[in-house]
């Protein structure tokens, strides 16, 4: 099976920096993705980890390390159009890419 | 290009009806997903296509839902004798191949309301 822990909401300011971390445990592990989610939108992806250690992508960054089943996303100088949710999606061993979604992390940017 | 579409946006239905969901993917896409996401929390995986076959079906909730992909394209989800418990958001998403790098690619959802 495969349990994903997520903070439910998070505030932040705009212009500021924000960690959002997830956690998890799957049978096997092929790699981790992040998608953003708008509300009344589907998901678009973000970011995907297979390795260790930080991958950045402009002001969204992601980081990964397998031993401990972590993982955060991190966004630097937050937008308002940045609000949305936020869904780690860890993926076990399936023989193909099955996503399996955490219940996501509400980011609400204010002014 | 055009991304992945899914039809209707919106369908309300009476309990006990049948209904088709459509997901049109990315052309070229041989992999196509459904997932169902319910208010509040992230989509769940419910059947993955390759091809025209269904490789994994493990997520379908029980034997009222069914999903087909005859030419290896288009996809309908079909419900019968709808419940309840059945509304949510209806995604399909598609990629490339199917390969566990591969970015799967979400349509906008069809919104299910079973009244």
């Amino acid at each position: 099976g495969q349990n994903i822990d997520q903070p439910t909401e998070m505030t932040a300011t705009e212009g500021a920096i924000v960690q959002i971390n997830c956690t998890y445990q799957t049978s096997g592990f092929n790699g981790l993705f992040w998608y953003q989610q708008h509300a009344g939108e589907a998901p678009t992806f973000l970011s995907y980890n297979v390795l260790d250690g930080l991958e950045e992508k402009g002001r969204f960054s992601s980081f990964l390390s397998r031993s401990k089943g972590y993982s955060y996303l991190l966004l630097k100088e937050l937008q308002m159009k940045d609000s949305a949710s936020y869904l780690c999606a860890p993926q076990g061993n399936t023989g193909f890419q099955k996503l399996v979604f955490g219940t996501g992390t509400r980011l609400l940017v204010s002014p | 290009g055009a991304g992945v579409s899914q039809t209707p946006s919106n369908k309300v239905t009476e309990k006990g009806k049948y209904v088709e969901l459509r997901c049109d993917p990315i052309s070229g896409h041989t992999a196509l997903y459904w997932y169902r996401q319910s208010l509040g929390q992230g989509p769940e995986f419910l059947i993955y296509f390759q091809g025209t076959g269904a490789a994994d079906d493990s997520g379908l909730p029980n034997d009222r839902f069914f999903a087909v992909r005859p030419e290896g394209s288009v996809s309908t989800l079909k419900i019968q004798r709808t419940e309840r418990g059945d509304s949510a958001v209806y995604l399909c998403a598609s990629s490339l191949q199917g390969g566990v790098t591969d970015t799967q690619y979400f349509g906008p959802g069809t919104r299910l309301t079973v009244l």
